[in-house]
């Protein structure tokens, strides 16, 4: 099974800054990842996927980039509504293993 | 407009079944593969099991292999999980999920919660 490794578990960031998330597979799975924002209370709502394309109606300061093993979620000018746990999740091969999620908070 | 509603949690205890089910509407569910993820309280997400179109491919985690079953009545417009000799660690809010696109998720139901204990 493909494992999925987030970095960091957690972080505190001020209004405007630049935030970057991380998540490693334990094996190539070429772009086949996608990232979720969970806000709390709430389901998980889709951000990007195929590494780096943004779903309809995500604001422009999130992006995706990386393939193979190493991908990373940008948060360009971090915003107050921005508060949530971020999930990257593999669709290269079953089981469709998430990784272990970042909650990022507001400093 | 898209909408994913589950139903069948509640209190069982160990070693014991419940059978979830999942309505969906506001798309034709049968175009669409389906699968179910789990969230245990205060944790993240683990999936769970994976249908395809006409039932022709089914996936499992490992956690759940041989315990869990997952099918669709596409009549119906219904997904289920039947869940057998359930665990504490089997205790968490199961959502009913689905997307254009097989294996990653853009439509989450509400969920249903399950809470295995004695």
């Amino acid at each position: 099974d493909i494992q999925m490794t987030q970095s960091p578990s957690s972080l505190s960031a001020s209004v405007g800054d630049r935030v970057t998330i991380t998540c490693r597979a334990s094996q190539g799975i070429r772009n086949y990842l996608v990232w979720y924002q969970q806000k709390p209370g709430k389901v998980p709502k889709l951000l990007i996927y195929a590494a780096s394309t943004l779903q309809s109606g995500v604001p422009s300061r999130f992006s995706g980039s990386g393939s193979g093993t190493d991908f990373t979620l940008t948060i360009s000018s971090l915003q107050p509504e921005d508060v949530a746990t971020y999930y990257c999740q593999q669709y290269d091969s079953a089981p469709y293993t998430f990784g272990q999620g970042t909650k990022l908070e507001i400093k | 407009e898209v909408q994913l509603v589950e139903s069948g949690g509640g209190l069982v205890q160990p070693g014991g079944s419940l059978r979830l089910s999942c309505v969906a509407s506001g798309f034709t569910s049968s175009s669409y593969s389906m699968s179910w993820v789990r969230q245990a309280p205060g944790k993240g997400l683990e999936w769970v099991s994976y249908i395809s179109t006409s039932s022709s491919t089914i996936y499992y985690a490992d956690s759940v292999k041989g315990r869990f079953t997952i099918s669709r009545d596409d009549a119906k417009n219904s997904l289920y999980l039947q869940m057998n000799s359930l665990r504490d660690e089997d205790t968490a809010v199961y959502h009913c999920v689905s997307g254009p696109v097989q294996y990653y998720f853009d439509f989450w139901g509400q969920g249903t919660l399950v809470t295995v204990s004695s």
